[in-house]
């Protein structure tokens, strides 16, 4: 069965620092992947995904992800954090063929002044 | 388009009470979930439709039916509350045969006594 591992359920930043939120699967035939926001009192929302073609996606408030293979990994990354920023973020995984889609268990990201 | 709703927002239950949590979306979406979100436990799926008529489980079916008359509707029903079943809900839709992005409504907040 698919698993998603993310790592660091808390993750504290400085606002204006380098966010990097972990995330890896395991498959073995590269999946859908998928980056969620969610925040306070709120459904979660797409922030990227990597279905097919460039491994390096771009999604919405200057968030982006690699997709790398060799290491089953689909890191999200922020040059900059923004106090906005902070959320509860989701990595999840769709298998190519089935219908299902499986979430990690969630980081919480944390924006210091 | 209102997207995914979900209705009631909050509810309070008592032990062995029964209920049913509305979902609905209108963007003539083939695929609908319902998820239950616990404090580290990521998202878990609780069942699917990928379309009318069809229902299948996920992860954590026991206590909850759905059904699917309708392409727009996907409720589902608690049949005996339970104090496990406190938790928050979430309602998604995605097109079935595309890039598997979910849209997510807004949860139900759900406490049983």
């Amino acid at each position: 069965a698919q698993s998603v591992t993310q790592l660091g359920s808390h993750v504290s930043v400085s606002e204006g620092a380098l966010v990097l939120l972990r995330c890896n699967y395991s498959s073995s035939v590269p999946p859908y992947l998928f980056w969620y926001v969610q925040y306070p009192n709120q459904g979660l929302q797409l922030l990227l995904k990597y279905t097919t073609g460039a491994t390096l996606v771009k999604g919405i408030n200057g968030f982006e992800a690699e997709f790398k293979k060799s290491e089953t990994s689909f890191h999200l990354t922020k040059p900059s954090a923004h106090m906005s920023d902070a959320a509860e973020y989701f990595c999840a995984v769709k298998e190519t063929s089935g219908s299902r889609l499986t979430f990690g268990e969630g980081t919480q990201l944390t924006v210091n002044p | 388009n209102a997207g995914v709703t979900q209705t009631p927002k909050f509810q309070v239950l008592k032990t062995g009470q029964s209920m049913t949590l509305q979902c609905a979306q209108d963007m003539n979406h083939e695929y609908m979930s319902w998820y239950r979100q616990d404090p580290g436990m990521g998202l878990r799926l609780i069942h699917y439709s990928v379309g009318a008529g069809i229902t299948d489980q996920g992860e954590v079916p026991n206590g909850y039916n759905v059904s699917r008359s309708t392409t727009e509707d996907f409720p589902l029903r608690l049949l005996s509350a339970a104090p496990s079943q406190t938790s928050v809900y979430f309602c998604a839709s995605r097109r079935e045969f595309s890039s598997y992005e979910q849209y997510f409504g807004p949860g139900t907040r759900l406490t049983v006594t």
